[in-house]
């Protein structure tokens, strides 16, 4: 199973919307709407930020959503915070019944 | 509050044996799921395994299947992984993870990792 692609870096400014890509296959992403979103800080644990495509766990802001188009989801972070800046992490589910994950995406906050 | 604490990471040599264990607190364990996840240094992460609430499902990555093996303690709360035959490439930190529902879902809360490195 080959990890999910999403763009090694982005960027944005304060206050701005950003968007992070994640493509998978007819395999994982385009079979199920399984897919979920994880903040990574250096030296910290994942958090877990959105499931099943758009949904967010209790506690998470509402500047961060989910969405689903075929093989590709993205996750939109609006209103750009310092606090932002992390790794995130996609994740679907397979038909293999297994997980897959992103390689990762590091957003700066400039 | 959800808290997982793993141990049992540390150095071994290739083709050695290393037994994790999580010890979990602050929900109904064996209505769970339980899953681990490695993260090799400066690299994305990798899942590895899950076991159902009840234990009675277990499914592997390709890259651990028939070298690892994911059980579970619902009387202790405690969720394990025996790695045998380990390699370089299973050096990594690995996370204990809860599960969103019994099976098939994916982890929501993570402890913070132990390490686990393979070399001679």
């Amino acid at each position: 199973q080959s990890a999910l692609t999403q763009p090694a870096s982005v960027s944005g400014s304060p206050g701005q919307s950003i968007t992070i890509s994640c493509t998978g296959t007819s395999s994982d992403v385009g079979s199920y709407d399984y897919v979920s979103w994880y903040q990574q800080h250096p030296g910290k644990a994942p958090k877990f930020m959105i499931y099943d495509v758009n949904n967010r766990p209790s506690g998470v802001s509402s500047r961060f959503s989910g969405s689903k188009s075929g093989n590709m989801a993205s996750l939109t972070i609006s209103g750009l915070q310092a606090e932002d800046e992390a790794d995130y992490y996609c994740t679907s589910y397979t038909t293999s019944s297994t997980w897959v994950f992103g390689g990762g995406t590091k957003l700066t906050v400039l | 509050e959800v808290q997982l604490l793993e141990s049992g990471g540390g150095l071994v040599q290739p083709g050695g044996s290393l037994r994790l264990s999580c010890a979990a607190s602050g929900f109904t364990f064996s209505s769970y799921a339980m899953s681990w996840v490695r993260q090799a240094p400066g690299k994305g992460l990798e899942w590895v395994s899950v076991i159902s609430g009840s234990g009675g499902g277990t499914n592997y990555a390709d890259s651990v299947k028939g070298r690892f093996t994911i059980s579970r303690d619902n009387s202790k709360n405690t969720l394990y992984l025996q790695m045998n035959s380990l390699r370089a490439e299973d050096s990594a930190i690995y996370y204990c993870a809860k599960d969103l529902h019994n099976w098939n879902s994916v982890p929501d809360y993570w402890g913070q990792g132990t390490l686990v490195t393979v070399s001679s």
